[in-house]
């Protein structure tokens, strides 16, 4: 079966960048989607597609994908911004996956 | 507005057996893909089960194939799921999520808990 790896948590400053990554066996040949989960909410799409924003979504949040790892990019970073993250592909063997999850604390 | 909002949660012994629904508003429903996905306490998220917009193409995961049943009516514009032989590690908030089975999942409803417990 098709496996996602992210870090269980990224810390980052306020204002700073930050990088969440997801990797899986050429994960370059498969379309990435992100998601951000606050606490007691239902998850919300923030990049579609590899690196596309759904409408609403800051262009503060940008993603990419090549060979074995994709990345969430988060540049200026705010207090608002700590959630979970899921990664997730649709994979022809697996079905649909979901990453682990990544908390991102904002110090 | 879209909406999509949950129901059929709740309390169920080992064995037992429970109907979600997900009511649709705020969209044309029958044009549009559908999913559930499930988070148990405190863990990630865990994608269940897909259907097409018409119907005819269903998909689920390993863990649930043989249990569950995903259906919908495009006249009443509602996402059900029928889950059987449900088991404690079953037990998790079910949301229904719109989006194709390879492409983001836009709009999720709010969830409603499941609790496979004696």
């Amino acid at each position: 079966s098709y496996v996602l790896t992210q870090p269980p948590s990224v810390s980052v400053a306020p204002g700073k960048t930050a990088r969440i990554t997801c990797g899986g066996n050429n994960i370059g040949s498969k379309s990435v989607h992100w998601y951000q989960q606050k606490p007691g909410q239902a998850p919300v799409l923030v990049i579609y597609y590899d690196s596309d924003r759904p409408s609403g979504i800051p262009e503060r949040f940008s993603g990419s994908n090549s060979g074995n790892t994709a990345t969430l990019t988060i540049s200026r970073v705010e207090a608002g911004d700590e959630a979970d993250y899921y990664c997730q592909v649709w994979d022809s063997s697996s079905d649909l996956v979901f990453g682990g999850g990544t908390k991102l604390t904002v110090l | 507005e879209v909406q999509l909002v949950e129901s059929g949660g709740g309390l169920v012994q080992p064995g037992g057996s429970l109907r979600l629904s997900c009511a649709a508003s705020g969209f044309t429903f029958s044009s549009y893909e559908m999913n559930w996905v499930r988070q148990a306490p405190g863990k990630g998220l865990e994608w269940v089960s897909y259907i097409s917009s018409s119907g005819s193409t269903i998909y689920y995961a390993d863990s649930v194939k043989g249990r569950f049943t995903i259906s919908r009516d495009n006249a009443k514009n509602s996402l059900y799921l029928q889950m059987n032989s449900l088991r404690a590690e079953d037990t998790a908030v079910y949301y229904c999520a719109r989006g194709p089975a390879t492409g983001g999942f836009d709009y999720w409803g709010q969830g409603t808990l499941v609790t496979v417990s004696s």
